[in-house]
């Protein structure tokens, strides 16, 4: 049973347009939930974070939001850039203190 | 800065042989975590280490066994090597002690079985 789901498997964004990156739950344990890029013949790369304490954390061009109520969190990422094409990992775990449960990824593409 | 380093980056066994995946976390981080990602999948959890001790287990097959040395580097071993085993093999850091899971993933190993 996969508990953090990523429904979409793949979204094309125009350069410079807001991307949306969503990601579902179902483990209501779940209180700390992180993002990884990973770019093909690479590891994740760690791109942000939140606790279940915030419903909103913002680094640069990214931010995160969290719906406890829903189970559901969303990356959004502006103007979204050719580079940010890649693969996107919504994970999540309980207390910071247990290993990763990840969802299935979102390949997003942003169109030059 | 440094990063996870994870060798060797390409392996190519054949059924029933063994590998060894070696890994190098951050230094000072206390955690150590290995993943198996299949293609198209997502990372599954396999095993982890925190300051040398197993701290948590996935679903790691008892074919495989994993452990982590004096200097924090960890090993993981995989015997009767099956083709459904072929995946990337990631490794991941951490330093629990901050309270945060921000995990920092090496580049992999692909091992690849024939």
């Amino acid at each position: 049973d996969q508990q953090v789901k990523q429904n979409s498997p793949s979204l094309s964004v125009q350069e410079g347009r807001i991307s949306i990156l969503n990601c579902d739950y179902t483990n209501s344990m779940f209180d700390y939930f992180l993002w990884y890029k990973k770019y093909p013949a690479e590891g994740p790369t760690f791109l942000i974070s939140i606790s279940s304490i915030k419903d909103k954390n913002e680094d640069g061009r990214f931010t995160v939001f969290l719906n406890k109520s829903a189970k559901h969190l969303s990356l959004h990422i502006v103007p979204s850039q050719p580079g940010d094409s890649a693969v996107y990992f919504c994970a999540a775990d309980v207390s910071g203190n247990t290993p990763l449960v990840f969802g299935k990824g979102t390949r997003l593409s942003v169109i030059a | 800065a440094a990063g996870v380093i994870q060798s060797p980056r390409h392996l190519i066994k054949e059924k029933r042989e063994t590998a060894t995946l070696k890994c190098y976390p951050i230094p000072r981080h206390d955690t150590v975590y290995w993943y198996q990602q299949g293609p198209g999948q997502d990372p599954q959890f396999l095993i982890s280490f925190y300051e040398k001790m197993q701290s948590d287990k996935g679903s790691i097959p008892d074919r495989f066994s994993a452990q982590q040395f004096s200097d924090y580097h960890s090993e993981l071993n995989m015997s009767s090597l099956e083709l459904g085993d072929s995946a990337l093999y990631f490794c991941a850091s951490s330093l629990k002690t901050s309270g945060h899971n921000e995990q920092f993933f090496g580049p992999g190993t692909r091992l690849t079985v024939l």
